[in-house]
């Protein structure tokens, strides 16, 4: 079965760190674009970063720049994001998403709460 | 940054008749690189349309998708019980930017 299954998220205080996981199947994973994609609770969708099929070039939101790391293990079929200094705006559902261009599949995503 | 204006923020509408849903550019979307996704509470959004107005694989065609430039649609043509959700355009031709979202609920 074509998935992505996403680990990680949790409640963490402000400034802290979080590493969120997502394991593919299914397909070829390292013939992919990979990205992350969040929702704060009751709001929109907002991209968050993304990374090449060998993991050579990445690009992210302004918002998260310097703070955020996206990465990838083509071995595993596993793609990561490390959050650094989380602020409580980062309070969101996060999704690993397959990219062909737009977006053609998505995992169920992972809550990461941002709270003191 | 591209911006997306979607409208109107909420519509309602009873099963069987015709929705659109408008999606509009703050500058040209190169390529019409334009997609559609359907959000029911929940559930991760579900792909509809992409290259603005390509169905995506398994997609009813009841949902159609056009438009160019910087002035995009989404048409339900009859709606379903289960089309009742949030739905987002998103752009993909210069980084990637979504729109705020239209509800399509029940009158």
């Amino acid at each position: 079965e074509v998935q992505l299954v996403e680990s990680g998220g949790g409640l963490v205080q402000p400034g802290g760190s979080l590493r969120l996981s997502c394991a593919a199947s299914g397909y070829s994973f390292a013939s992919r674009w990979m990205d992350w994609v969040r929702q704060a609770p009751g709001k929109g969708l907002e991209w968050v970063a993304n990374i090449k099929e060998d993991g050579s070039k990445t690009n992210y939101v302004d918002s998260v720049k310097g703070r955020f790391t996206i990465s990838r293990d083509n071995a595993r079929n596993s793609l990561y994001l490390q959050m650094n200094s989380l602020r409580v705006e980062d309070t969101a559902v996060y999704y690993c998403v397959r990219e062909t261009w737009y977006f053609d599949l998505w995992g169920r995503g992972t809550l990461v709460t941002v709270s003191s | 940054e591209i911006v997306l204006t979607q409208s109107p923020g909420t519509l309602s509408l009873s099963p069987g008749e015709r929705a659109t849903l408008s999606c509009r550019a703050s500058q040209s979307v190169s390529n019409n690189y334009l997609a559609w996704y359907q959000q029911k509470p929940g559930q991760a959004p579900r792909p509809l349309i992409y290259g603005a107005s390509s169905r995506a694989t398994g997609i009813p065609d009841r949902f159609s998708g056009s438009g160019s430039g910087t002035d995009f649609t989404l048409t339900i043509s009859r709606l379903e019980p289960e089309d009742f959700a949030v739905y987002y355009c998103q752009q993909y031709g210069s980084s990637k930017t979504f729109g705020q979202g239209t509800k399509v609920e029940i009158k």
